[in-house]
């Protein structure tokens, strides 16, 4: 079966625009998580969605929301963007309940200039 | 809340060298354990995964990790690297029974010469 998929791969946008990245989980997935990867940081957890809602939320700013849709596709939105917010974005696709592992896209390559 | 360490930030190895990457976590109940594995250009991939059972589990590519409880470590192996080992490696730890959100350790960089 398809994989998880993120759109854009890459993305310019300059200090205090606002960005969306996409993310379409793996079919029959319900939870879908967003993860910042920075060199030297790892994988910061940004939040999760499970049925269209927010289950867990790590600590990032305001400035960072998701939402998801009825088919579980997931939407990421980070507002008034800073040079910091150049980064790997990840999103982790998994079943949600019970003992499961998260798939992973290939990422949205954000970088604020 | 749960944290992730792992000890070797940036480790190098010649082929047919031993590989073992620590992994400790904080967490003292019932955890989930990954090991994720990131090629170069490519998606994080899972390596292996511990759940029960067993504490020594065998992955894909030659590696294993074994689950020592009474030291909440996970450690990574593998007997004899190859140059397409070259990658970002991740231990991850989710709580059995709780949110299923892994934490991520900060990745081991592992550069192989051939």
């Amino acid at each position: 079966k398809a994989g998880v998929t993120q759109t854009p791969r890459y993305l310019i946008k300059t200090r205090g625009q606002q960005v969306t990245l996409s993310c379409s989980p793996i079919s029959g997935h319900r939870s879908v998580s967003w993860y910042q990867q920075t060199p030297g940081q790892g994988l910061q957890f940004l939040f999760e969605y499970f049925s269209e809602t927010q289950r867990n939320k790590g600590n990032f700013p305001g400035r960072f929301s998701g939402r998801q849709f009825s088919n579980s596709r997931s939407e990421m939105n980070v507002s008034t963007l800073e040079l910091g917010d150049s980064a790997l974005y990840l999103c982790a696709s998994s079943g949600g309940t019970g003992r499961t592992e998260a798939f992973f896209g290939q990422g949205t390559r954000l970088t604020v200039v | 809340a749960q944290s992730v360490s792992q000890h070797n930030h940036h480790v190098i190895l010649s082929e047919a060298a031993s590989l073992e990457l620590g992994c400790n976590y904080s967490y003292g109940g019932t955890v989930n354990l990954f090991w994720y594995v990131q090629y170069p250009g490519q998606h994080l991939q899972l390596l292996l995964k511990y759940f029960s059972g067993d504490p020594l589990v065998k992955g894909i590519k030659g590696f294993e990790a074994e689950f020592i409880k009474s030291k909440f470590s996970f450690n990574l192996r593998k007997p004899s690297v190859q140059w397409s080992d070259t990658a970002e490696y991740f231990c991850a730890v989710s709580l059995s029974g709780g949110s299923y959100i892994p934490t991520f350790g900060r990745g081991t960089s592992l550069i192989v010469h051939p």
